[in-house]
C-alpha cells in the first residue's frame, strides 16, 4: 500500500503568518510522530499519537506549536504566528504500535521556510 | 553530552571499502533504528534492533546493549551509498525516538 504523505513538499511563509501542515500516515497504523528537522540540529521529536490522542506533547518546542489527529488518521500540525527559527523540515511518521512492530515509517518531511 | 553519539560526523571512502558507522547510547533503550538519509530526500528506515546482529544486502547492523553500542556496516560501497546515516534509539516508553546527529557518508567512484 501506499506509505506515509505528507503535504505540501514545500511551504514558503512570511514572518507572522500561520501555517498548517498535514500528515497522511499508512493505513492502519495506530501510532503517528511529528519529528523536526532543522539545520545544524539533527531530528527532534514534536508530539506522539495513539489514536486520536496526544499522549506526550513534550517536543513542541512552543505553545504557537499545536497539532491534531483526526478519525486515528490524518494528522494537522499547525504553526501560529511562525517565527524565522520555524524553518525546518517536518517530518511525519507512523507505526503499528501493538506487539513488537514498533518500527516507524517516515514521510517525505515538508520544508519550511519562513522568511 | 546528547544522548546518542555517532561517529565519524564526516566519512569519504573509495567505491568498494568496507564502512562502519558507530552509535553510543547513555540511555536504556527498548531498540535502536538505522535510518539513511540521501541529500533531499526523505528518511528511510533501514534497520530496527533490539540484539544481536541484522543482514540486508549489503548492510549490516549490530548491537551490543551491555556496551549501549551498534555499528552499522557496509560491505562493497557504492556511490549510491552517499546519504546520512542516523541512529535513533527509542527507550522503555516504546515510542519516542532520539536520534544522533547523522554521520555523512560520501563514497567516490
Amino acid at each position: 500500500g501506499a506509505g506515509v504523505s505528507q503535504s505540501p513538499s514545500n511551504k514558503v511563509t512570511e514572518k507572522g503568518k500561520d501555517v498548517e501542515l498535514r500528515c497522511d500516515p499508512i493505513s492502519g497504523h495506530t501510532a503517528l510522530y511529528w519529528y523536526r528537522q532543522s539545520l545544524g540540529q539533527g531530528l527532534e521529536f514534536l508530539i506522539y499519537f495513539q489514536g486520536n490522542s496526544a499522549p506526550d506533547k513534550s517536543g513542541l518546542p512552543s505553545d504557537r506549536f499545536s497539532a491534531e489527529r483526526t478519525g486515528g488518521s490524518v494528522s494537522t500540525l499547525t504553526i501560529q504566528r511562525t517565527q524565522q527559527e520555524d524553518s525546518a523540515v517536518y517530518l511525519c511518521a507512523s507505526s503499528w504500535s501493538r506487539g513488537r512492530s514498533y518500527e516507524q515509517y517516515f514521510g517525505p518531511g515538508t520544508r519550511l521556510t519562513v522568511t | 553530552k546528547n544522548e546518542v553519539e555517532q561517529s565519524p560526523q564526516n566519512l569519504t571512502a573509495q567505491e568498494g571499502e568496507f564502512i562502519t558507522i558507530n552509535c553510543s547510547y547513555s540511555v536504556g533503550i527498548s531498540a535502536l533504528h538505522w535510518l539513511q538519509q540521501h541529500p533531499g530526500g526523505g528518511i528511510v528506515s533501514l534497520f530496527m534492533l533490539s540484539s544481536g546482529k541484522k543482514k540486508h544486502g549489503r548492510l549490516i547492523a549490530t548491537i551490543n546493549i551491555q556496551e549501549k553500542h551498534s555499528s552499522l556496516h557496509i560491505t562493497a560501497s557504492h556511490p549510491r551509498d552517499s546519504a546520512v546515516y542516523i541512529c535513533a534509539v527509542r527507550g522503555g516508553s516504546n515510542y519516542k525516538l532520539t536520534f544522533g546527529k547523522g554521520t555523512l557518508l560520501t563514497v567516490n567512484p
